[in-house]
């Protein structure tokens, strides 16, 4: 599909720095979107989640904004962490019982500088 | 409470023979996913199975196939194995439908390399 918007295989920030990994996803009918992060050896795990009825959601240090007009996603980490250097993917789904069914980003490797 | 879990964590196949990958969901969790995982082309959706039926089907040959048992666990097999098979076998288990969309619970994998 159309990509918009900026997206980097890698990011390299200072600890204690904000980080913000941008994902550009394909499907407009997509209504649920989530954030994983997947550490060497280990299989992807759960960040964070929206639904394509908001705009803005946060967590423990992380928030996830969505746009919708340019099909956007974006997960900004706050006070950088060496433990969040990892590989992190957005993924989409459409419809109620089809996250089963999830497309993944091509995903960003984050590593974060002591 | 205990999370995915994938066996074997390795193997090494020859070309042309079949392989059984296992998995056994998070307790509770009826919908059980595949997906492979390569360098190359990432994250592939192979299949989800959701109270032993197939319910989503990805684009991957009729080699690749799986079931779902009474208790939620999972196979996948892949027969006449080929170079190109050579992955990380992810599975991943999410509450299911009636939950409403909920994000997935991954194993580690299983990494096949086939020679």
């Amino acid at each position: 599909g159309e990509s918009v918007g900026l997206h980097l295989p890698t990011l390299s920030v200072q600890e204690g720095d904000n980080s913000i990994i941008n994902c550009a996803y394909s499907n407009s009918a997509s209504d649920y979107f989530i954030w994983y992060k997947q550490e060497s050896g280990k299989g992807p795990q759960f960040i964070i989640d929206i639904r394509s009825n908001m705009d803005k959601r946060q967590g423990q240090r992380v928030t996830v904004l969505l746009n919708k007009t340019v099909k956007h996603l974006s997960l900004q980490i706050a006070a950088t962490q060496p433990g969040d250097s990892a590989v992190y993917f957005c993924a989409e789904a459409k419809g109620n019982t089809n996250a089963g069914k999830s497309t993944f980003g091509d995903g960003t490797t984050l590593t974060v500088k002591p | 409470k205990a999370g995915v879990t994938q066996t074997p964590r390795y193997l090494i196949k020859t070309r042309g023979q079949q392989v059984t990958l296992s998995c056994s969901p998070i307790s509770g969790h009826r919908s059980v996913s595949w997906y492979q995982q390569t360098p190359g082309q990432g994250l592939q959706f192979l299949f989800e199975y959701f109270s032993e039926t197939q319910r989503n089907k990805g684009n991957f040959p009729g080699r690749f196939s799986g079931r779902q048992f009474s208790n939620s666990r999972s196979e996948m097999n892949v027969s006449t194995l080929e170079l190109g098979d050579s992955a990380l076998y992810l599975c991943a288990s999410r509450a299911g439908a009636a939950w409403g969309n909920s994000p997935l619970h991954f194993g580690n994998g299983t990494r096949l390399t086939v020679t």
